[in-house]
């Protein structure tokens, strides 16, 4: 089945180490979205790519970076993590301004 | 912002029909109303969409004012696996660059 992909389901990491959280699709959708959802908050758009457009959010903090190599993949990277960055981070993808589909999450712990 | 609001919390009893509603008096005539739902510790799953007409499918309806400020999402048998958060999103953008605004959604607890 077509699908979306997180990896890993749950990340911990140590406060001001670089993590790298990766999503994947099998849709082939020319957009892919992140998102960040804080316990008990709803899901907040972080950045999205169209194809190889990278579009921020005013926002987002500069410690939020994303990668797109390729339609199948994209990856974001939290540069020096803190206590206020544990989340859920959520992946979705979408055809052109069509409907998104989301993947299951990237839960991240900071220690 | 969000453009939607909803009830916080809604309950149901099992098997009978959840309706659950969400006003969005500020939508443009060119901006899609969403249903989404998210199952604890799960990501957001797509339910329904709808411009001006109501729609169904095999999860849910759609109800939609013919003014478009307010909608309603219907399931019609309610199960324990309905209870979920439900978010009502007005989709915001152009082409290429739309984005899903969450508001606060409404918990909805389907009782046995």
């Amino acid at each position: 089945d077509a699908m979306v992909i997180q990896n890993p389901r749950y990340q911990v990491t140590q406060f001001g180490k670089p993590v790298t959280l990766s999503c994947s699709q099998t849709l082939n959708h020319n957009v892919m979205y992140w998102y960040q959802q804080k316990s008990s908050q709803a899901p907040k758009l972080l950045f999205h790519y169209y194809d190889k457009d990278f579009n921020n959010e005013a926002d987002t903090p500069d410690n939020f970076q994303s990668r797109r190599p390729n339609t199948s993949f994209c990856f974001l990277d939290i540069r020096s993590p803190g206590l206020g960055d544990a989340a859920m981070y959520l992946c979705a993808t979408g055809q052109g301004g069509e409907t998104q589909y989301f993947g299951p999450g990237t839960r991240l712990l900071v220690l | 912002d969000a453009k939607t609001t909803q009830p916080p919390s809604m309950d149901c009893a099992e098997g009978r029909a959840a309706n659950l509603p969400c006003n969005h008096s500020t939508i443009s005539g060119n901006e899609y109303v969403y249903w989404y739902r998210q199952i604890h510790s799960q990501g957001p799953q797509y339910i329904i969409h709808g411009l001006k007409n109501n729609e169904t499918n095999e999860m849910a309806s759609l109800i939609i004012t013919e003014d478009r400020k307010s909608s309603t999402l219907i399931l019609p048998h309610a199960t324990l696996r309905d209870t979920a958060v439900y978010y009502c999103i007005v989709r915001v953008g152009v082409w290429g660059a739309q984005k899903l605004v969450f508001g606060q959604g409404t918990r909805l607890t389907i009782n046995p």
